[in-house]
This record gives structure tokens, sequence and C-alpha cells, in this order.
């Protein structure tokens, strides 16, 4: 089946550093990926939704300056959370929308997801 | 904007008890559902996805309803196994973007 990974899977940074997380789809071509973030206890919420080969599209809130994404090929997109603080510890999950002979499926893969502690 | 609710928030139950996680959501017009299962610190399993067309969909020992006039989905958790212990959510797809339930937190007590 498709798989999606995440790298890392657990990231600490001090706060004011740039963390760039990595979402790749290891076995399908995905045209479109989509960023989520969870805080504990709570359900996952859209951040973006990366289209391959231009900007992204981000949800309302969300501060495109801060979490810079990049979808420059089909198998990868990179989330980038600048100037991190605190309170942007969470954890991000990815999902890919595979794409099988130019027909985008249904179905969404997600990856592990990564979880960032901003100290 | 679409918004899904999951009650309960979360369910305790004894080793072999059958039960029920309700989904609801507040536009009809989806394009599917879909359950998943997040253990904890962990990304998300899918379990069934449900097309708009569809009623239910069945895997093992899971079944999964919709009736989008209504606006619900339900899954039914059969036999129910301490390892099916996690966190269930249900996301509704409208195009490519899914919104998520808040989750239902599953104990199954040995």
């Amino acid at each position: 089946g498709a798989v999606v990974s995440q790298h890392p899977s657990w990231v600490i940074c001090k706060s004011g550093t740039s963390v760039k997380i990595e979402c790749r789809s290891l076995d399908f071509q995905a045209t479109t990926m989509f960023w989520y973030r969870q805080f504990p206890k709570q359900s996952l919420m859209l951040m973006a939704t990366s289209n391959e080969g231009s900007k992204a599209t981000y949800e309302q809130g969300v501060e495109k300056d801060k979490f810079l994404i990049n979808h420059a090929s089909l198998t990868l997109s990179t989330l980038t959370v600048t100037s991190a603080h605190p309170e942007d510890s969470s954890f991000y999950i990815c999902s890919a929308s595979a794409t099988y002979s130019g027909r985008i499926t249904d179905t969404q893969y997600f990856g592990p997801g990564t979880r960032l502690t901003v100290l | 904007k679409q918004e899904v609710t999951q009650i309960p928030a979360a369910l305790s139950v004894p080793e072999g008890e059958n039960l029920v996680l309700n989904c609801s959501f507040t536009d009809s017009a989806i394009y599917n559902l879909q359950w998943f299962r997040q253990d904890p610190g962990k990304g998300l399993t899918s379990l069934l996805l449900i097309q708009s067309s569809q009623r239910e969909q069945t895997s093992g020992r899971l079944n999964a309803s919709l009736d989008k006039s209504s606006g619900r989905s339900t899954l039914y958790i059969a036999a129910s196994q301490p390892g099916d212990s996690a966190t269930y959510l249900c996301a509704v797809g409208e195009g490519n973007q899914f919104y998520f339930g808040t989750g239902t937190s599953l104990t199954v007590i040995p």
C-alpha cells in the first residue's frame, strides 16, 4: 500500500530557531500534500494544502511567513517553522493524495507525524 | 465551514463488548467520510472509507455507516479487544480536504 514518511519523527529546538519537517510519498506520486497540526487532546487542524510546483494554500489563521511550505517534487513537501516559539510546540502530520495515471484518488495517506517541542 | 463532532469524547468498556462511536457533521454535501485510528503519539491509520454514494463499509469487526441526509456516521466495533484501545477520529471529505472530528478516546478493559 501507499506509504508516507515524515522526518524527523521528533525534534526539540530552542526558541527563535527554525525547524524543517519533510514529508515524502515513498511509492507513489502525490500532486497534493496536506499539513495538519494537532495540539494535545485536540483533533487535527488543517494548516495548508501544498500542490507540487505552486504556492501552498493556507487556512485562515495560519501565518504564511511563519510556516513555510515547499512542494518541489511529486514525492516531497517540506514544512519549515521559522523562528519557532514554545506555542508552536505541537504534533505535525502530513498527508498525501495519490495520483495514479493522472487521476486523483479519494484516499489520503497520512504520515506518522512529527513531534515538535520548542524550549 | 464544515464542523465535525464526535460523541462520546471518551469511552471505557469491558473486553468483548460491542460498541458504537458517533460522528455528526453540519454540511451534508460531502464527498466521503473516513474513520481513522490514532494511537498515542502516533500518526493516523485509516480504518474505513465511505463514499458519499454508499451507506456502509465493513472491515473485519468494524462496520461504518453513513447517513448524509441527517449528517451522521457511526462506527460499530464488535467484540472489542484491549488492542482496540486508541483514539478514533472521523473525517469528512470535501474535495481533497478533510475536516476532522474531535475524536473518541476508547479504552477496552481486559
